[in-house]
């Protein structure tokens, strides 16, 4: 079955200080891994996803994140953080051969300080 | 990316009626998903709503409960029926196109309150 896990049930940094969001996941086969950010009142919002390939991904706002197979771990990274940053931040996986069904992480708030 | 809208954006309810939610997107989509999340928590999925088919359930959800309309590749339905305070959560519809993209787009969601 598969399942995500995000240990950190929050995250504190300072404004322009790098930050990191981990995400562990596990799945039966190969994976898909996104990441998606809530800001307050609005729907989730598409930031980045693992496919193949590189396994460092870039996306939107200047985030990326970096697949790692043999730690099945998929974490978010950004090197300088806004204020405006500061969300509810889900991973979610799906197995390639598992039809469309998302698993998603129970989230991260990350809270940036000025 | 497909914008997805939702209706009504929240509504406070009475314990025993029923809510239909409506989810209309800007383009034609294969899959259509209905989420329910509690404030701060994260997306359970209710079910899958497929154009020309019934739709397909997550262990804990039933139709009499939760019935979805699909009547074509942009809208959606999801009624809460007989609904209780435990059904207070915020219902997001969302969308993803097999083949075409991997990723999903969701709606600003309902925020439902039950009294």
């Amino acid at each position: 079955a598969q399942s995500v896990a995000q240990p950190e049930d929050q995250v504190n940094v300072a404004e322009g200080n790098p930050l990191t969001v981990k995400c562990t996941y596990s799945v039966s086969g190969n994976p898909y891994l996104f990441w998606y950010v809530q800001y307050p009142n609005r729907g989730l919002q598409f930031l980045l996803k693992y496919i193949t390939g590189d396994n460092l991904v870039k996306g939107s706002y200047g985030f990326e994140a970096e697949f790692n197979k043999s730690q099945t771990s998929f974490h978010l990274k950004k090197p300088s953080a806004l204020v405006s940053d500061s969300a509810l931040y889900f991973c979610a996986v799906r197995e390639k051969t598992g039809g469309f069904k998302t698993i998603f992480g129970a989230g991260t708030r990350l809270f940036v300080k000025a | 990316s497909a914008v997805i809208s939702q209706k009504p954006s929240r509504d406070i309810c009475q314990r025993g009626t029923s809510l239909t939610i409506q989810c209309q997107v800007d383009s034609q989509v294969t899959m259509m998903f209905w989420y329910r999340q509690q404030p701060g928590q994260s997306l359970t999925l209710i079910a899958t709503a497929n154009q020309g088919s019934e739709a397909t359930y997550e262990s804990g959800f039933v139709i009499d409960k939760f019935p979805i309309s699909r009547p074509n590749l942009t809208f959606s339905t999801l009624t809460v029926s007989n609904m209780s305070p435990e059904d207070s959560s915020i219902y997001l519809c969302s969308v993803g196109e097999t083949g075409l993209s991997y990723e999903q787009y969701f709606g600003p969601g309902t925020r439902l309150t039950v009294t």
